[in-house]
């Protein structure tokens, strides 16, 4: 089945406890981004990236890295989370035609992440 | 440069008709839709690209108009199961991001 598979789907950590939520797409997309989900927000983009070892920020970089060594995983890493990153969180792919993504993003379930 | 979405929320009973219309204010390649259930994921509905094209699948259809940047979903004699967010999905010219709207919350009623 072609998916976009996140995990873990809930975490809770605590201030400064470095965290990589993994994501992994099995449908040979070029593209993929995280995004993060917040009451009355929308999805703001974090990271993304249009091919391996390739990556770029998105509108809500600070705190966050990504690394894209293989092209079917994408992982988020925090750092050293703090309370403010405690949000809904979404891995998306997507096929690219002439760099455009014309077909669509699939979505991961999402991993709701809470920082104490 | 997030585009605007109006409503913000609509509450219809069920085989009423619903729209949603989404701005920007940069020139646009691309328009995606998805719907959002609670809890989950948010599902690719459509696309729309630049040339001011109209799709639609079933009772759900969208439109592009390309000069004023908007785009806007129909939803024609709703569903129950039409109820969650809409989100629209911009792409523009001169970019490769997609940037989403906040979102339009729509509740159907049996």
């Amino acid at each position: 089945e072609a998916q976009v598979t996140q995990n873990p789907r809930y975490l809770i950590t605590v201030t400064g406890k470095k965290l990589t939520v993994t994501c992994s797409q099995n449908m040979n997309h070029e593209y993929m981004s995280w995004y993060r989900q917040d009451p009355g927000l929308g999805l703001r983009q974090i990271y993304y990236s249009m091919n391996v070892e390739v990556t770029d920020k998105g509108d809500v970089p600070e705190g966050y890295k990504v690394s894209r060594k293989e092209k079917r995983n994408f992982p988020l890493i925090l750092e050293s989370p703090s309370p403010n990153q405690t949000s809904l969180y979404f891995c998306a792919s997507s096929l690219e035609s002439r760099g455009r993504k014309i077909y669509g993003y699939t979505f991961g379930s999402g991993t709701r992440l809470t920082v104490v | 440069q997030q585009p605007v979405q109006s409503p913000q929320a609509v509450i219809l009973r069920e085989g009423e008709d619903a729209v949603i219309n989404c701005s920007s204010s940069k020139a646009l390649y691309s328009v995606h839709w998805y719907r959002q259930k609670h809890g989950e994921a948010p599902v690719f509905l459509m696309i729309l690209l630049k040339g001011g094209e109209q799709k639609g699948h079933d009772k759900i259809s969208a439109s592009f108009n390309e000069k004023k940047q908007q785009s806007s979903l129909y939803l024609t004699a709703s569903q129950l199961s039409y109820s969650g967010t809409y989100f629209c999905g911009t792409e523009i010219l001169v970019d490769d991001k997609i940037i989403f709207g906040k979102g339009t919350r729509l509740h159907i009623l049996p």
